[in-house]
C-alpha cells in the first residue's frame, strides 16, 4: 500500500515568510509524528498526535511553529516568520497504534530559508 | 531529560561484523529502537528491544541491557549497501508518545 507522503519535497522561502508543510500518513495509522533533521544531525522531535487526544507539542522550538491534524489523518506543520535557522529537513512519521516503536517515515520536506 | 550517545562514525570491511553501541540516560525507559537512514533517504525501522537480550533479524541483531542503560546493533556479513547512518531511539514509559533519537552513527563499508 501507499506509504507516508509529504509535500512539497523542497521549499525555498525568504526569511520572514510563512510556510506550510503537509503530511499524509499511512491509512489507518492513528499516531503521527513530526521531526526536524539538520544536515548530518539526528532527528529532533517536534510534535506527536495520537488519535483524538491532545497533541504533545513539547518539542516545538518556538511559538512560530504549530501543527494540526484534521480528521485524524492529514497533518500540516506551519512555520511563521521563518528564520534561517529553520532550514532543515522536516520528516513526518506515522505508526499504527500506541506501541509506536516502529515508525514509518515519509521522504521529508527540505526547507531552505534564504 | 533524555540523552543518547552513539559513536559518530564507524568504518568496517565488506563481509565483516560491526557493532554500533548506544548508551542512554532517560527517566522512565520503555524500549530501544534502531533505524537505518541512507544519504538523502528517510529513516527505516530495523529492530526493537523492550526486554534484555538479543533480537535477531537476518543479518542484523540488536541487544539491550536495561540495567546498564546500553544497547547495540550488530551487523553481520557487511555489504556495501549497509553504508548508511544508524540511529538508536528510546521511548519513555507509557509507550512511544515522545521518541528521542540519538545523533546517529555513520557507517562506511569499504571493500
Amino acid at each position: 500500500g501507499a506509504g507516508v507522503s509529504q509535500s512539497p519535497s523542497n521549499k525555498v522561502t525568504e526569511k520572514g515568510k510563512d510556510v506550510e508543510l503537509r503530511c499524509d500518513p499511512i491509512s489507518g495509522h492513528t499516531a503521527l509524528y513530526w521531526y526536524r533533521q539538520s544536515l548530518g544531525q539526528g532527528l529532533e522531535f517536534l510534535i506527536y498526535f495520537q488519535g483524538n487526544s491532545a497533541p504533545d507539542k513539547s518539542g516545538l522550538p518556538s511559538d512560530r511553529f504549530s501543527a494540526e491534524r484534521t480528521g485524524g489523518s492529514v497533518s500540516t506543520l506551519t512555520i511563521q516568520r521563518t528564520q534561517q535557522e529553520d532550514s532543515a529537513v522536516y520528516l513526518c512519521a506515522s505508526s499504527p497504534g500506541r506501541q509506536n516503536y516502529e515508525q514509518y517515515f515519509g521522504p521529508g520536506t527540505r526547507l531552505t530559508v534564504t | 531529560g533524555q540523552s543518547l550517545e552513539q559513536p559518530s562514525e564507524v568504518t568496517a570491511v565488506e563481509g565483516a561484523i560491526v557493532q554500533i553501541n548506544c548508551t542512554y540516560q532517560t527517566s522512565g525507559f520503555y524500549g530501544l529502537s534502531w533505524y537505518q537512514q541512507h544519504d538523502g533517504g528517510a529513516p527505516t525501522f530495523l529492530s526493537y528491544n523492550a526486554l534484555d537480550g538479543l533480537e535477531e533479524t537476518g543479518r542484523f541483531s540488536s541487544f539491550l541491557s536495561r540495567s546498564d542503560s546500553y544497547g547495540y546493533l550488530l551487523l553481520q556479513e557487511l555489504q556495501m549497501k549497509d553504508s548508511a547512518s544508524y540511529f538508536c531511539a528510546v521511548g519513555l514509559s507509557g509507550g512511544y508518545q515522545k521518541v528521542t533519537f540519538g545523533t546517529g552513527t555513520k557507517l562506511q563499508v569499504i571493500p
